[in-house]
Protein backbone atom coordinates (compact mmCIF):
# COMPACT_ATOMS: atom_id res chain seq x y z
CA UNK A 1 0.00 0.00 0.00
CA UNK A 2 1.10 3.58 0.05
CA UNK A 3 3.09 5.00 2.33
CA UNK A 4 3.49 8.22 4.12
CA UNK A 5 3.29 10.88 1.10
CA UNK A 6 4.41 14.46 1.77
CA UNK A 7 4.07 17.71 -0.01
CA UNK A 8 5.76 19.91 -1.37
CA UNK A 9 8.66 18.07 -1.76
CA UNK A 10 10.82 21.44 -1.77
CA UNK A 11 9.56 24.44 -0.91
CA UNK A 12 11.50 28.38 -1.12
CA UNK A 13 9.93 30.76 0.73
CA UNK A 14 10.97 34.46 1.59
CA UNK A 15 11.95 35.46 4.83
CA UNK A 16 8.19 36.63 6.96
CA UNK A 17 6.22 34.81 4.44
CA UNK A 18 3.56 31.74 5.83
CA UNK A 19 3.88 28.44 4.40
CA UNK A 20 2.08 25.21 5.01
CA UNK A 21 3.62 21.38 5.03
CA UNK A 22 1.25 18.80 4.04
CA UNK A 23 1.21 15.32 5.44
CA UNK A 24 -0.57 12.28 4.37
CA UNK A 25 -0.05 9.41 6.76
CA UNK A 26 -0.57 5.55 5.93
CA UNK A 27 -4.68 5.01 5.71
CA UNK A 28 -5.39 3.78 9.57
CA UNK A 29 -2.72 4.58 10.94
CA UNK A 30 -4.20 7.39 14.31
CA UNK A 31 -0.49 8.12 15.27
CA UNK A 32 1.13 11.05 13.52
CA UNK A 33 4.38 12.92 14.28
CA UNK A 34 6.17 16.06 12.96
CA UNK A 35 10.03 16.36 13.02
CA UNK A 36 12.32 18.97 11.95
CA UNK A 37 16.22 18.04 10.83
CA UNK A 38 18.46 20.31 10.57
CA UNK A 39 21.71 19.86 8.38
CA UNK A 40 24.04 17.34 9.55
CA UNK A 41 21.39 16.69 13.10
CA UNK A 42 19.27 13.97 13.60
CA UNK A 43 15.52 14.88 13.63
CA UNK A 44 13.66 16.75 16.39
CA UNK A 45 10.68 16.00 17.49
CA UNK A 46 8.07 19.02 17.11
CA UNK A 47 4.27 17.59 17.11
CA UNK A 48 2.45 14.52 18.26
CA UNK A 49 -1.13 13.62 17.68
CA UNK A 50 -3.47 10.48 18.26
CA UNK A 51 -6.37 10.75 16.00
CA UNK A 52 -7.16 14.67 15.52
CA UNK A 53 -5.84 15.76 18.55
CA UNK A 54 -2.34 17.10 19.39
CA UNK A 55 -1.31 14.78 21.84
CA UNK A 56 1.90 16.45 22.52
CA UNK A 57 3.27 19.69 21.11
CA UNK A 58 5.93 20.68 23.46
CA UNK A 59 8.54 20.33 20.62
CA UNK A 60 7.11 23.42 18.92
CA UNK A 61 9.65 25.72 19.07
CA UNK A 62 7.60 28.74 19.31
CA UNK A 63 3.84 30.15 18.72
CA UNK A 64 4.35 31.09 14.67
CA UNK A 65 4.50 26.68 14.32
CA UNK A 66 1.04 25.34 14.93
CA UNK A 67 -0.27 21.70 13.29
CA UNK A 68 -3.78 20.49 12.60
CA UNK A 69 -5.08 17.32 11.69
CA UNK A 70 -8.80 18.32 11.64
CA UNK A 71 -10.26 14.62 10.23
CA UNK A 72 -7.26 12.70 11.79
CA UNK A 73 -5.95 11.72 9.04
CA UNK A 74 -4.03 14.30 6.50
CA UNK A 75 -1.66 17.22 8.69
CA UNK A 76 -0.77 20.38 7.94
CA UNK A 77 2.13 22.49 9.38
CA UNK A 78 1.93 25.79 9.59
CA UNK A 79 4.84 28.40 9.77
CA UNK A 80 3.80 31.95 9.98
CA UNK A 81 6.35 34.73 9.72
CA UNK A 82 9.56 32.42 8.54
CA UNK A 83 12.75 32.93 9.53
CA UNK A 84 15.97 31.87 7.74
CA UNK A 85 16.23 29.78 11.20
CA UNK A 86 13.49 27.43 9.89
CA UNK A 87 15.28 26.17 7.18
CA UNK A 88 15.51 22.34 7.39
CA UNK A 89 13.75 19.28 6.36
CA UNK A 90 10.37 18.44 7.46
CA UNK A 91 9.51 14.83 8.09
CA UNK A 92 6.25 13.10 9.26
CA UNK A 93 5.81 10.11 10.10
CA UNK A 94 2.64 7.82 11.31
CA UNK A 95 2.16 4.60 13.32
CA UNK A 96 -0.73 2.47 14.07
CA UNK A 97 -0.99 2.93 17.36
CA UNK A 98 1.33 4.05 20.54
CA UNK A 99 2.09 1.34 22.50
CA UNK A 100 5.60 0.22 23.64
CA UNK A 101 7.55 2.00 20.85
CA UNK A 102 5.50 1.17 18.02
CA UNK A 103 7.63 1.28 14.32
CA UNK A 104 7.19 4.66 12.93
CA UNK A 105 7.08 5.16 9.23
CA UNK A 106 8.43 7.91 7.87
CA UNK A 107 7.56 10.14 4.68
CA UNK A 108 10.50 11.82 2.36
CA UNK A 109 10.21 15.07 3.88
CA UNK A 110 9.43 18.86 2.91
CA UNK A 111 13.00 20.45 2.34
CA UNK A 112 11.86 24.12 3.37
CA UNK A 113 14.62 26.91 2.76
CA UNK A 114 13.70 30.47 3.96
CA UNK A 115 15.87 33.25 1.57
CA UNK B 1 25.03 15.95 27.20
CA UNK B 2 22.31 14.80 23.97
CA UNK B 3 20.03 11.96 25.78
CA UNK B 4 21.23 9.67 22.64
CA UNK B 5 24.78 9.87 21.84
CA UNK B 6 26.21 7.50 18.33
CA UNK B 7 29.71 6.79 17.63
CA UNK B 8 31.46 7.58 15.64
CA UNK B 9 30.01 10.36 13.59
CA UNK B 10 31.76 9.21 10.21
CA UNK B 11 32.79 5.46 9.16
CA UNK B 12 34.78 4.94 5.70
CA UNK B 13 35.03 0.86 5.09
CA UNK B 14 35.92 -1.17 2.44
CA UNK B 15 33.42 -3.11 0.83
CA UNK B 16 33.35 -6.72 2.87
CA UNK B 17 34.54 -5.68 6.15
CA UNK B 18 32.18 -6.02 9.67
CA UNK B 19 30.60 -3.01 10.70
CA UNK B 20 29.78 -1.66 14.25
CA UNK B 21 27.75 1.57 15.02
CA UNK B 22 27.34 2.28 18.67
CA UNK B 23 24.56 3.94 20.68
CA UNK B 24 24.11 4.80 24.29
CA UNK B 25 21.17 6.58 25.94
CA UNK B 26 20.55 8.70 29.26
CA UNK B 27 17.11 8.26 30.05
CA UNK B 28 14.29 5.70 30.28
CA UNK B 29 13.05 4.42 26.94
CA UNK B 30 10.16 1.69 25.69
CA UNK B 31 11.83 0.95 23.10
CA UNK B 32 15.29 1.95 20.70
CA UNK B 33 15.27 1.89 17.16
CA UNK B 34 17.62 2.03 14.01
CA UNK B 35 17.14 3.70 11.45
CA UNK B 36 18.90 4.33 7.76
CA UNK B 37 18.86 7.57 5.88
CA UNK B 38 19.58 7.83 2.43
CA UNK B 39 20.62 10.95 0.53
CA UNK B 40 17.57 12.69 -0.29
CA UNK B 41 15.89 12.39 3.16
CA UNK B 42 13.92 9.46 3.65
CA UNK B 43 14.35 7.36 6.43
CA UNK B 44 13.62 3.67 6.82
CA UNK B 45 13.10 1.75 9.91
CA UNK B 46 15.60 -1.29 10.45
CA UNK B 47 14.87 -2.62 13.78
CA UNK B 48 12.70 -1.52 16.83
CA UNK B 49 13.93 -3.62 20.01
CA UNK B 50 13.21 -3.33 23.46
CA UNK B 51 15.54 -6.12 24.86
CA UNK B 52 18.06 -8.93 23.49
CA UNK B 53 18.95 -9.42 19.44
CA UNK B 54 17.19 -8.96 16.06
CA UNK B 55 18.49 -9.66 13.07
CA UNK B 56 17.47 -9.13 9.51
CA UNK B 57 20.06 -10.32 6.43
CA UNK B 58 23.32 -8.31 7.00
CA UNK B 59 22.15 -6.82 9.58
CA UNK B 60 21.92 -7.36 13.47
CA UNK B 61 20.77 -4.81 16.04
CA UNK B 62 21.79 -5.92 20.26
CA UNK B 63 20.17 -3.73 23.08
CA UNK B 64 21.70 -3.96 26.83
CA UNK B 65 18.93 -2.44 29.04
CA UNK B 66 20.95 -2.23 32.02
CA UNK B 67 24.08 -0.57 30.56
CA UNK B 68 21.80 1.68 28.11
CA UNK B 69 23.57 0.80 25.34
CA UNK B 70 22.65 -0.64 21.94
CA UNK B 71 25.09 -1.84 18.90
CA UNK B 72 24.17 -2.00 15.00
CA UNK B 73 26.34 -4.91 13.10
CA UNK B 74 26.42 -5.01 9.26
CA UNK B 75 28.01 -8.00 8.22
CA UNK B 76 29.96 -8.01 4.69
CA UNK B 77 29.32 -4.26 3.96
CA UNK B 78 28.61 -3.05 0.60
CA UNK B 79 28.31 0.27 -1.32
CA UNK B 80 24.80 0.43 -1.38
CA UNK B 81 25.04 0.08 3.06
CA UNK B 82 26.15 3.45 2.54
CA UNK B 83 23.80 6.21 4.16
CA UNK B 84 23.48 7.74 7.78
CA UNK B 85 22.68 5.21 10.54
CA UNK B 86 20.36 6.79 13.18
CA UNK B 87 20.00 5.73 16.25
CA UNK B 88 16.28 6.68 18.61
CA UNK B 89 14.79 6.04 21.91
CA UNK B 90 10.95 5.84 22.19
CA UNK B 91 10.14 7.79 25.58
CA UNK B 92 6.38 7.75 27.05
CA UNK B 93 5.82 10.80 28.94
CA UNK B 94 2.60 11.61 30.02
CA UNK B 95 0.72 9.52 27.91
CA UNK B 96 2.19 10.53 24.53
CA UNK B 97 5.05 8.76 22.89
CA UNK B 98 8.20 10.38 20.91
CA UNK B 99 11.14 9.66 19.37
CA UNK B 100 14.26 11.44 20.22
CA UNK B 101 16.82 10.87 17.89
CA UNK B 102 20.80 10.81 17.58
CA UNK B 103 22.99 12.95 15.41
CA UNK B 104 23.42 9.88 13.29
CA UNK B 105 26.82 7.61 12.10
CA UNK B 106 27.41 8.56 8.20
CA UNK B 107 28.44 5.31 7.07
CA UNK B 108 30.74 4.78 3.18
CA UNK B 109 31.87 1.75 2.52
CA UNK B 110 33.81 1.66 -0.83
CA UNK B 111 34.33 -0.92 -3.35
Amino acid sequence: GAGVSQTPSNKVTEKGKYVELRCDPISGHTALYWYRQSLGQGPEFLIYFQGTGAADDSGLPNDRFFAVRPEGSVSTLKIQRTERGDSAVYLCASSSYVSRGHTQYFGPGTRLTVL
Amino acid sequence: KNEVEQSPQNLTAQEGEFITINCSYSVGISALHWLQQHPGGGIVSLFMLSSGKKKHGRLIATINIQEKHSSLHITASHPRDSAVYICAVSRTQGGSEKLVFGKGTKLTVNP
